[in-house]
């Protein structure tokens, strides 16, 4: 069964480094989502991805985070200038038009 | 935005009873999830369902749209069912919507 990849698996990072976090979506799945877990706490959604374009981002999705598709096919989730709160499990999903949800396995950040 | 409770936050239960998870939503949807997160954190989806009653192996998930209620329920439990359980709701009618999570349910089951 095909599956989301997500790379890498860890992360630790210096706060205020960037960090480029990667995920392969299912091929032909159309809806592209990035959330995070901070840990303790509840799932919570950053940004989705639909036609290439953001289709929606919530408040945590500020200027500090961008997502590209850089070819065509792949997914970034790039966070500059990191802060000790971006610490968190960073999930990418993707959705076939019946809405049922393929999560990736997750990275986890730690900025020290 | 969908609220999304879920009850209880903790479980603890023997192996081979019977289990439930119930999960409340604000918000009418065309579908709500059930997911499993393991220790390692990886989230799994278990069933996405939108009336009635959807049945996995000893998996069992329920919804009532009128009154915003579903259910999750393991039969037989057995200490590899011990996870965090979330349902998950989509924040408009669409399916394809970004999902609202509750805040989990930790099932431990021992021997």
């Amino acid at each position: 069964e095909p599956e989301v990849t997500q790379t890498p698996s860890h992360q630790v990072t210096q706060m205020g480094q960037e960090v480029i976090l990667r995920c392969v979506p299912i091929s032909n799945h159309l809806y592209f989502y990035w959330y995070r877990q901070i840990l303790g706490q509840k799932v919570e959604f950053l940004v989705s991805f639909y036609n290439n374009e953001i289709s929606e981002k919530s408040e945590i999705f500020d200027d500090q985070f961008s997502v590209e598709r850089p070819d065509g096919s792949n997914f970034t989730l790039k966070i500059r200038s990191t802060k000790l709160e971006d610490s968190a499990m960073y999930f990418c999903a993707n959705s076939v038009p019946s809405g049922t949800q393929y999560f990736g396995p997750g990275t986890r950040l730690l900025v020290l | 935005k969908n609220e999304v409770e879920q009850s209880p936050q903790n479980l603890t239960a023997q192996e081979g009873e019977f289990i439930t998870i119930n999960c409340s939503y604000s918000v009418g949807i065309s579908a709500l999830h059930w997911l499993q997160q393991h220790p390692g954190g990886g989230i799994v989806s278990l069933f996405m369902l939108s009336s009635g009653k959807k049945k996995h192996g000893r998996l069992i998930a329920t919804i009532n749209i009128q009154e915003k209620h579903s259910s999750l329920h393991i039969t037989a439990s057995h200490p590899r069912d011990s996870a965090v359980y979330i349902c998950a709701a989509p924040d408009s009618g669409g399916s394809n919507y970004k999902l609202t999570f509750g805040k989990g349910t930790l099932l431990t089951v021992n021997p």
